[in-house]
């Protein structure tokens, strides 16, 4: 069967930090993958999504980025974080697009 | 660009009613309406789904009803359960052009099942 798997859980950490969020999912391959933030209080916001290695679609203008190294792993990261970055960063996986989307437990990132 | 809109915003039922959750949308592009039910602390969970072509689905105490003239969908939770309170989620699925797949997501509806 398959699994995601979002680490770390929580994750505190000041302004102008660097920040690197990882995803992997296992049991499928060539899965295309999401990045979502839930801000408290709203709904789920797609900020970038990949239907293979190395092709990244941006859906947001932010100070985020996305890479996709390896055919089932996603990483999130910024340069500098700011106060505004914080919230609830969700990884999911479909099997294609259109397909049914499978979240990860998400990482609760709080910019202080 | 809300393209989902979710009421109400919050939604307190006693152990054993009904639970009403409904969303609107606009984009008759959309083909595919799932329900995602989460939990504090944890990822969405894909809970129940319609296509336009039905009118209703349902999966044990959980219904979609769905009315595509009206652009409305709904989900009820019958004999409502302590366990069931959680916060959810209704979605809609972009059909084609370059947004195909895409889901766009509700406010989200915290649903509390007092005993």
């Amino acid at each position: 069967s398959q699994t995601i798997h979002q680490w770390p859980a929580t994750l505190v950490q000041p302004v102008g930090s660097p920040l690197s969020l990882e995803c992997t999912v296992e049991g499928t391959s060539n899965p295309n993958l999401y990045w979502y933030r839930q801000a408290a209080g709203r709904g789920l916001q797609l900020l970038f999504y990949s239907v293979g290695i190395g092709q990244i679609s941006s859906e947001v203008p932010q100070n985020l980025s996305a890479s996709r190294p390896q055919d089932r792993q996603f990483i999130l990261s910024s340069k500098k974080l700011l106060l505004s970055d914080s919230g609830f960063y969700l990884c999911a996986w479909s099997v294609r697009e259109g397909s049914p989307l499978h979240f990860g437990n998400g990482t609760r990132l709080t910019v202080t | 660009q809300q393209q989902v809109k979710q009421s109400p915003q919050s939604l307190i039922v006693q152990k054993g009613g009904i639970s009403i959750i409904n969303c609107a949308y606009e984009n008759t592009a959309f083909d595919y309406f799932p329900w995602y039910q989460q939990f504090p602390g944890k990822g969405p969970a894909l809970l129940i789904a319609i296509r336009p072509d039905v009118s209703e689905k349902k999966e044990g105490r959980f219904t979609i009803s769905f009315n595509k003239s009206a652009k409305q969908f709904s989900l009820h939770i019958m004999d409502s359960q302590p366990g069931d309170s959680a916060t959810y989620f209704c979605a809609a699925r972009y059909a084609g052009g370059t947004s195909y797949g895409k889901l766009t997501f509700g406010q989200g509806t915290i649903l509390t099942v007092h005993p």
